[in-house]
C-alpha cells in the first residue's frame, strides 16, 4: 500500500545527543515536510522541500537539520541545539506545494528527553 | 496573511447528537480549505476539503462543511455523533499568497458521551 513510513515510533534522547527520524514515502510525491505538534498549538513547520536536493526553512527550524538526497526520503535530524525537543513529529508529504494539494501524513514519533 | 482560528480547544456532545466545530480563516484571496482528524498518537487524515465551486463540501465518515464567504467560516458539522469521532480536528488553509504553505489551527478535541 502506498504511504509515509516513520521510524521509530518512540525515541529516547539524551542531553547533548543528535538524533535522526526516518521518513520514507512510496506516493511519488515531490513536496515533503515536518511538523511538530505539542499539545494545545497545533502543527508547527519545521522544515519543507519541494525537491531533491533542495529544502526549506518552516517557522521553527533552529535547532533541526534535514537532507533531501531521494525523492522518497526525508530524514530529519534533531541536534543538541535543539533545547526543548520533546514533542510528537509528523512527516508529511504532497504532490507539489501548490495551493489545494492534499498533505498526506505519517503516523509520527514520538522524542522524549531524558 | 492566512490564519486560521478553531473556536473552542475542547467540544463535548452525547452520543446521537449534532457535531458542530467551528473554524474562521483569514485570506485576502479565494482560500483552499481543510479538515483533518487525528485519533491518538496517529498522523492526521484528511476528512474533506474545498477547493472551487459548491461551497457545501461532504467528506468521509458523515462529515460536512460549508464554505461561508461572507462570514470567513468552514464548520465542520456531523447529524449524528458516534463515539468513534472522539478524536481531534484540524482545520487548514492555503492559498497563492502564503507561498503555497498550509496553516493549520491549534485543533479541537471532541469527546463524544455514552
Amino acid at each position: 500500500d502506498g504511504g509515509i513510513t516513520q521510524s521509530p515510533k518512540y525515541l529516547f534522547r539524551k542531553e547533548g545527543q543528535n538524533v535522526t527520524l526516518s521518513c520514507e514515502q512510496n506516493l511519488n510525491h515531490d513536496a515533503m515536510y515536518w511538523y511538530r505538534q505539542d499539545p494545545g498549538q497545533g502543527l508547527r513547520l519545521i522544515y519543507y522541500s519541494q525537491i531533491v536536493n533542495d529544502f526549506q526553512k518552516g517557522d521553527i527550524a533552529e535547532g533541526y537539520s534535514v537532507s533531501r538526497e531521494k525523492k522518497e526520503s526525508f530524514p530529519l535530524t534533531v541536534t543538541s541545539a535543539q533545547k526543548n525537543p520533546t514533542a510528537f513529529y509528523l512527516c508529511a508529504s504532497s504532490i507539489g506545494q501548490l495551493s489545494g494539494n492534499t498533505i498526506y501524513f505519517g503516523e509520527g514519533s514520538w522524542l522524549t528527553v531524558v | 496573511a492566512q490564519s486560521v482560528t478553531q473556536l473552542g480547544s475542547h467540544v463535548s456532545v452525547s452520543e446521537g447528537a449534532l457535531v458542530l466545530l467551528r473554524c474562521n480563516y483569514s485570506s485576502s484571496v479565494p482560500p483552499y480549505l481543510f479538515w483533518y482528524v487525528q485519533y491518538p498518537n496517529q498522523g492526521l487524515q484528511l476528512l474533506l476539503k474545498y477547493t472551487t465551486g459548491a461551497t457545501l463540501v461532504k467528506g468521509i465518515n458523515g462529515f460536512e462543511a460549508e464554505f461561508k464567504k461572507s462570514e470567513t467560516s468552514f464548520h465542520l458539522t456531523k447529524p449524528s455523533a458516534h463515539m468513534s469521532d472522539a478524536a481531534e480536528y484540524f482545520c487548514a488553509v492555503s492559498d497563492y499568497t502564503g507561498g503555497f504553505k498550509t496553516i493549520f489551527g491549534a485543533g479541537t478535541r471532541l469527546f463524544v458521551k455514552a
